[in-house]
């Protein structure tokens, strides 16, 4: 069990806003910046949002994070087809004194 | 751009040290303002962080495995290693070297597979 807590599965059809969730508590996402990974089976995670909601260079504004209080959201708008992934939370937990990742929300496609 | 390569053998027997190197080009691991990052996915299963090194000689751990890890780094090389002892099946995983984490430049390796098996 994750210390971050993420829907197992989410979906949405071509055109359409979803948003994942990412609850945590008050000694990770209530205090620390989130980041948000987008993972293709059998290739390299890649970075889609950091310092919460901020976007890499090249990463489009279809893509946005936000928190509130202890959770965090990515919204993904204009859904399209090649947007189907898991796709990953992670946040430094201060109680830990580690890195954590959430459980992984895997985005179908419909 | 930042790109990383991991590289070590693909099988390790049980009770073995399992140890992988990451390459790293486009950036120096020198800089202080970044950290340098090991994760690991089993099968089937979701990306676990093991920990990273911040230069010249910071290391922060997953407190599940902090008794069997060390991350350590060749900067004369660029390269970054990762080192666990006394692994099990429960250690077989694609491993993950990325960097420079909690920055917009954070890129990921492809990933190399580890077996434990004897």
């Amino acid at each position: 069990q994750s210390v971050l807590t993420q829907p197992p599965s989410a979906s949405g059809t071509p055109g359409q806003r979803v948003t994942i969730s990412c609850s945590g508590s008050s000694s990770n996402i209530g205090i620390n910046y989130v980041y948000w990974y987008q993972h293709l089976p059998g290739t390299a995670p890649k970075l889609l949002i950091y310092g919460t909601n901020q976007r890499p260079s090249g990463v489009p504004d279809r893509f946005a994070g936000s928190k509130s209080g202890t959770s965090a959201s990515l919204a993904i708008s204009g859904l399209r087809s090649e947007d189907e992934a898991d796709y990953y939370c992670a946040v430094w937990d201060d109680s830990l004194s580690g890195r954590v990742f959430g459980g992984g929300t895997k985005l179908t496609v419909l | 751009q930042v790109q990383l390569q991991e590289s070590g053998p693909g099988l390790v027997q049980p009770s073995q040290t399992l140890s992988l190197t990451c390459t790293v080009s486009g950036g120096s691991i020198r800089s202080p303002d970044y950290f340098w990052s090991w994760i690991r996915q089993p099968p089937g299963k979701g990306l676990e962080w093991i920990g990273y090194f911040q230069y010249p000689g910071s290391t922060y751990y997953n407190p599940s495995l902090k008794s069997r890890v060390t991350i350590s780094v060749d900067t004369s090389k660029n390269q970054f290693s990762l080192k666990l002892s006394s692994v099990t099946a429960a250690d077989t995983a694609v491993y993950y070297c990325a960097g420079p984490t909690n920055s917009e430049l954070d890129s990921w390796g492809q990933g190399t597979l580890v077996t434990v098996s004897s």
